[in-house]
């Protein structure tokens, strides 16, 4: 049965700081990953997604890598901003007719 | 990007009362959406799956007869809470899989439900 885990659970950094979230999993058979951010109250919005076949994917200030055999994703964002923090939850999907398993979540706090 | 959106955002309802909540894919198909449900400060929780024109298949806990799901065309599916609770007060979100692109999920702005 696919597990999904973050670590850690919160993280309060000062802003302008590089930061890496972890997500890992334990079955390395996988469909894809995705990562999202959530706002307090407010839905999901999907950061980046990575193929199974692919190594990483980048946008804008967001790197998330993949590594199937050890089970591990990150999720890297470069100089942190205020704006940033929000609860960061990372999603496998086992296979392509498969729905979301998802992480708990780390909650992102940036401080001015 | 695919945009799916969550009508109302927000709902008060008195205890007992149903609640029709509908979620559309704005500019694609999506032949597979999603109910989660979330309470205050955790993960979210999958209710239910439905795919176009064929019954929901509900996740374990999850009563059907409660939890009314609707999946009539591949842009809209509707949850309808049913006789709702105190305790059916909850943040429901919905997300659509769209089989253009690598079935990847996206997801509605989410509706608050609050039953008094």
């Amino acid at each position: 049965k696919q597990e999904v885990t973050q670590i850690p659970a919160a993280l309060s950094v000062p802003e302008g700081e590089n930061l890496v979230l972890n997500c890992s999993f334990t079955d390395s058979a996988i469909y894809n990953l995705q990562w999202f951010r959530q706002d307090p109250g407010k839905g999901l919005t999907s950061l980046l997604l990575i193929q199974s076949s692919q190594r990483e994917q980048t946008s804008g200030r967001l790197n998330a890598s993949l590594d199937k055999s050890s089970g591990r994703s990150t999720l890297y964002i470069a100089a942190s901003q205020p704006g940033d923090s929000a609860t960061y939850l990372c999603a496998v999907r086992p296979d392509s007719n498969y729905q979301l398993i998802w992480g708990a979540g780390t909650k992102l706090i940036i401080k001015p | 990007g695919a945009v799916v959106s969550q009508h109302p955002s927000w709902v008060i309802c008195k205890s007992g009362t149903s609640v029709k909540i509908e979620c559309r894919s704005l500019d694609f198909q999506a032949t597979t959406m999603f109910w989660y449900r979330q309470f205050p400060k955790q993960s979210l929780m999958l209710m239910a799956t439905s795919n176009e024109g064929s019954k929901a298949t509900y996740e374990q806990g999850v009563e059907k007869d409660k939890f009314l799901i609707n999946h009539a065309s591949l842009t809209l599916s509707t949850l309808t809470v049913t006789s709702a609770h105190p305790e059916d007060s909850s943040f429901y979100i919905c997300s659509a899989r769209d089989r253009e692109k690598y079935n990847e999920q996206f997801f509605g702005p989410g509706t608050r439900l609050t039953v008094l």
